[in-house]
């Protein structure tokens, strides 16, 4: 059975950083590209990030450009995004999604990351 | 980036009912178009991949249509299992977009 299973959210201040984990296991991790979607609070789901098979090649939104990080440790079945300057307006759950053939055939449980004061 | 205008925002409707909710992208996808079910405080799950093709496991209820700029996602009798939010989204380009939901409720 796959599994997606995101760890690492929390309350930060706005200007700290967090480093989210997905933790897949039931396929072959390394076959496939990943994603990172969030969700703010009562509002729509929103691209965040994109990873391919063997890390080489990654893709932001505007938004999160140049304080975010996507990466992943294949041998460890591991999807990554290292969030820093965090704001206010990144407050959201925080979804990773299976990526095969340009749709998400299987998402994690997320996981809510708050920042405030 | 590639525009999604999803419609209606929300819907009411009565079991047995079709209900059919339409999403328009700002220029051609080809057929890169995905619908997605999310209900309250779950994960979203897919239902319908490029266009017209039914997920594994997804009730035949459940169907899509339309390729280019403009598609459609139909309920063909509305159970009340289905009371959830519903997104489509482009993958033809990056950056992936998501239209802005319609919430369906049960009248």
């Amino acid at each position: 059975e796959v599994q997606l299973v995101e760890s690492g959210g929390g309350l930060v201040q706005p200007g700290g950083s967090l480093r989210l984990s997905c933790a897949a296991s039931g396929f072959t991790f390394s076959s496939y590209w990943m994603h990172w979607v969030r969700q703010a609070p009562g509002k729509g789901l929103v691209w965040v990030s994109r990873i391919n098979s063997d890390g080489s090649s990654t893709s932001y939104a505007d938004s999160v450009k140049g304080r975010f990080t996507i990466s992943r440790d294949n041998a460890k079945n591991t999807l990554y995004l290292q969030m820093n300057s965090l704001r206010a307006e990144d407050t959201a759950v925080y979804y990773c999604a299976r990526d095969w053939r340009r749709y998400y055939d299987s998402w994690g449980q997320g996981t809510l990351v708050t920042v405030s004061s | 980036d590639i525009q999604m205008t999803q419609s209606p925002s929300s819907l009411s409707a009565s079991v047995g009912d079709r209900v059919t909710i339409t999403c328009q992208a700002s220029q051609d996808i080809s057929n890169y178009l995905n619908w997605y079910q999310q209900k309250p405080g779950k994960a979203p799950k897919l239902l319908i991949y490029d266009a017209s093709n039914l997920e594994t496991g997804v009730p035949s209820r459940f169907s899509g249509s339309g390729s280019g700029t403009d598609f459609t996602f139909t309920i063909s009798s509305l159970q009340p299992e289905d009371i959830a939010t519903y997104y489509c989204q482009q993958y033809d380009n990056l950056p992936v977009t998501f239209g802005q939901g319609t919430k369906l409720e049960i009248k």
